[in-house]
């Protein structure tokens, strides 16, 4: 499967524990986008990153988010001491190019769901 | 400020009717592109279509097709005999600028009953 993948798929914790969630993009792909989908809502950006650098977070949470891409592995959105209001699909996009005058697609993986109890 | 605004909250029609998905947009940049994605009962984000602001032709894949009119800031998406598998939540989404980033629209919810 050459798609972005996403890991886990659905994923449980207690209120106050650390959630990572993992993001593979397409072959090829440099550029990745995190969104948050909260219970019947649109996705809302998060956060965009290049190998190794953060280019846009103007959409993460100011506290418990963060996000890495590192030079070898997947992207990494992590989630400190989680709390109810967290519970939400978080998707990752991937695209091949840096963002140009002429546009991208942007390709989705499946989603991660995360239920705080 | 980028906008997109989907008005139809949810939308039921039998198999074999026509739907028209409405999206209406707001941005300033004069470059912009406009994305229809998918989202079936599973949950994956299914991309559609991606149209750029200098193109309003219409386009028309199998029987899906959307219409782009910058005049009234729309692009709309209408699906020609539905089936049951169309049955899913239907975004559109806007890029501008020298960004892809993507704002979303809310969503609409397709029932398409047998």
């Amino acid at each position: 499967n050459a798609g972005v993948m996403q890991n886990p798929r659905h994923l449980v914790r207690r209120r106050g524990q650390e959630a990572r969630l993992r993001c593979s993009p397409m072959k090829g792909h440099s550029h990745v986008y995190w969104y948050r989908q909260l219970p019947e809502e649109g996705l809302k950006f998060m956060v965009y990153l290049q190998k190794e650098n953060i280019i846009d977070e103007s959409g993460m949470p100011k506290e418990r988010f963060s996000a890495e891409f590192p030079k070898e592995g997947p992207s990494i959105l992590r989630i400190q001491q989680v709390v109810r209001g967290d519970s939400a699909a978080y998707f990752c996009a991937s695209s091949l190019r840096p963002p140009t005058v002429t546009g991208n697609t942007i390709y989705f993986g499946e989603g991660s769901w995360l239920t705080v109890v | 400020a980028q906008k997109v605004t989907q008005a139809q909250t949810e939308i039921s029609v039998v198999e074999k009717e026509d739907v028209t998905l409405d999206c209406v947009y707001e941005t300033r940049d004069t470059t912009y592109y406009l994305f229809w994605y998918k989202q079936p009962p599973s949950g994956e984000l299914v991309f559609l279509i991606r149209r750029n602001s200098f193109d309003e032709q219409n386009e028309i894949s199998g029987r899906y097709s959307w219409n782009f009119q910058k005049s009234t800031s729309s692009f709309n998406f209408t699906i020609t005999a539905s089936q049951v598998v169309d049955s899913a939540v239907y975004f559109c989404a806007l890029s501008g600028g020298n960004t892809d980033k993507l704002i979303f629209g809310t969503g609409t919810r397709l029932q398409v009953f047998p």
